[in-house]
């Protein structure tokens, strides 16, 4: 199990609103900020979001991640069907001392 | 263009070391940044190993930390991975990133901008 916890799968049509959360606890998104990583099939982990709402340059601001308490989450307006990805949040444990992902979710475009 | 690139055996054996390096080209290894490893089984979720400062300093994931090495050559700008006594749960997709933030007082806090294509290592006999 991981340390953040992710819903398994999620999905949505094109043109839709969709969220992904992350759950988390105090050690962890309670007490750092989180980042948002996506996974194309075949392809290596791309940063999404850091520091729980920022945007790198060159990502979509149909993109937004937000951060309340030990819970965080990613929305993805205007879903496209190249948005079809694997999507993992990440943060530092300040008990495991050590940085933790989640589980990952898997984005369906229907 | 900041570049990353994994190189390393293919297939290791039971008990052995596996050993990887990182190449980073069209940025130096010396500038202020860390760099770490992380790893990802078949069909599964990203698991960290670690950060290395071009200087040596490092942070390693408490369940690997028996059994890593990390290691830099600034005069190669590239970085380098040892996984001593692997076994099949080693195998997996290796990645190398580049480290933005910081690491202070046992923490870290930063994202991995650049990643490396990855390399897939199998363990077997």
């Amino acid at each position: 199990q991981s340390v953040l916890t992710q819903p398994p799968s999620a999905s949505g049509t094109p043109g839709q609103r969709v969220t992904i959360s992350c759950s988390g606890s105090s050690s962890n998104i309670g007490s750092n900020t989180v980042n948002w990583y996506q996974q194309l099939p075949g392809t290596a982990p791309k940063l999404l979001i850091y520091s729980n709402n920022q945007r790198p340059s060159g990502v979509p601001d149909r993109f937004s991640g937000s951060k309340s308490g030990t819970s965080a989450s990613l929305a993805i307006s205007g879903l496209q069907s190249e948005d079809e990805a694997d999507y993992y949040c990440a943060a530092w444990d300040d008990s495991l001392n050590g940085q933790v992902f989640g589980g990952g979710t898997k984005l369906t475009v229907l | 263009q900041v570049q990353l690139q994994e190189s390393g055996p293919g297939l290791v054996k039971p008990s052995d070391t596996l050993s990887l390096t990182c190449a980073v080209s069209g940025y130096s290894i010396s500038s202020s940044n860390w760099w770490g490893w992380i790893r990802q089984p078949p069909g599964k979720g990203l698991e960290w190993i670690g950060y290395i400062y071009y200087s040596g300093s490092i942070y390693y994931n408490p369940s690997l930390k028996s059994r890593v090495t990390m290691s830099v050559d600034t005069s190669k700008n590239q970085f380098s991975l040892k996984l001593s006594s692997v076994t099949a749960v080693d195998t997996a997709v290796y990645y190398c990133a580049r480290f933005v933030g910081y690491c202070s007082g046992g923490s870290c806090y930063g994202a991995f901008d650049i990643w490396g294509q990855g390399t897939m290592v199998t363990v077997s006999s």
